[in-house]
């Protein structure tokens, strides 16, 4: 069994400040681990992903995440976010063929 | 060229009634995917499917079936509309296996008065 947690189902920052969302998850198989972003009223679109190789990911749109093992931990981060960074983000962990979302974190970005 | 598109965008529809959503996807994917995104964007996966295998979320009510006419298609068909159908429903497509990026299509807003 595995599932996933967002750990904030709402982050606010200004504009040019960096960004942190937090995901953890839980999986007995060696997961994938990946960030979607949902702009509104669209579909989902992804940002990155990791499956076993670098644990250092980079994305689109300046974003990354790191997957940390004994922490259990894939976190995406910006050094600087941009207006049109607002949006829904989701964690989605996949082992095993089963795929588990997150609820989701909705990004408000401020002038 | 839109990846995966879906038909209607909005659907409105009374209890009781039965519709379709359509989902056309030229990536030339295998397996295609339907969620349901709730009202406080809650995202639940209720099929997917290449053209081999169905797998269906347990969860999901037998009033909810899907329908691939050929590999580009993945229908849903709902029977006896219920209010709590009331949803976003999301059609994505894949590479074999959910290990690969997903593409969805922009979405049905449906709501059952």
């Amino acid at each position: 069994a595995q599932s996933v947690t967002q750990l904030d189902s709402h982050v606010s920052v200004s504009e040019g400040t960096p960004v942190l969302l937090r995901c953890n998850y839980s999986s007995s198989y060696s997961p994938s681990l990946f960030w979607y972003v949902q702009h509104p009223n669209k579909g989902l679109q992804l940002l990155l992903k990791y499956t076993s190789a670098a644990t250092l990911v980079k994305g689109i749109n300046g974003f990354e995440a790191e997957f940390k093992k004994s922490e259990t931990s894939f976190h995406l981060t910006k050094p600087s976010a941009h207006m049109s960074d607002a949006a829904e983000y989701f964690c989605v962990v996949i082992g095993n063929n089963d795929m588990r979302f997150g609820a989701g974190t909705r990004l408000t970005v401020k002038p | 060229d839109t990846a995966v598109s879906q038909t209607p965008k909005y659907l409105v529809t009374q209890m009781g009634n039965d519709k379709s959503i359509k989902c056309e996807q030229n990536l030339g994917h295998d397996t295609m995917y339907w969620y349901k995104q709730d009202s406080k964007k809650f995202l639940k996966i209720m099929f997917s499917y290449n053209n081999k295998e169905l797998i269906i979320n347990e969860t999901v009510p037998n009033r909810f079936s899907p329908k691939s006419p050929d590999k580009a298609h993945l229908n849903l068909h709902i029977n006896s509309l219920e209010l709590g159908d009331s949803a976003v429903y999301f059609c994505a497509s894949s590479r074999p296996g959910p290990h690969y990026e997903q593409y969805f299509g922009p979405g049905t807003r449906l709501t059952v008065t």
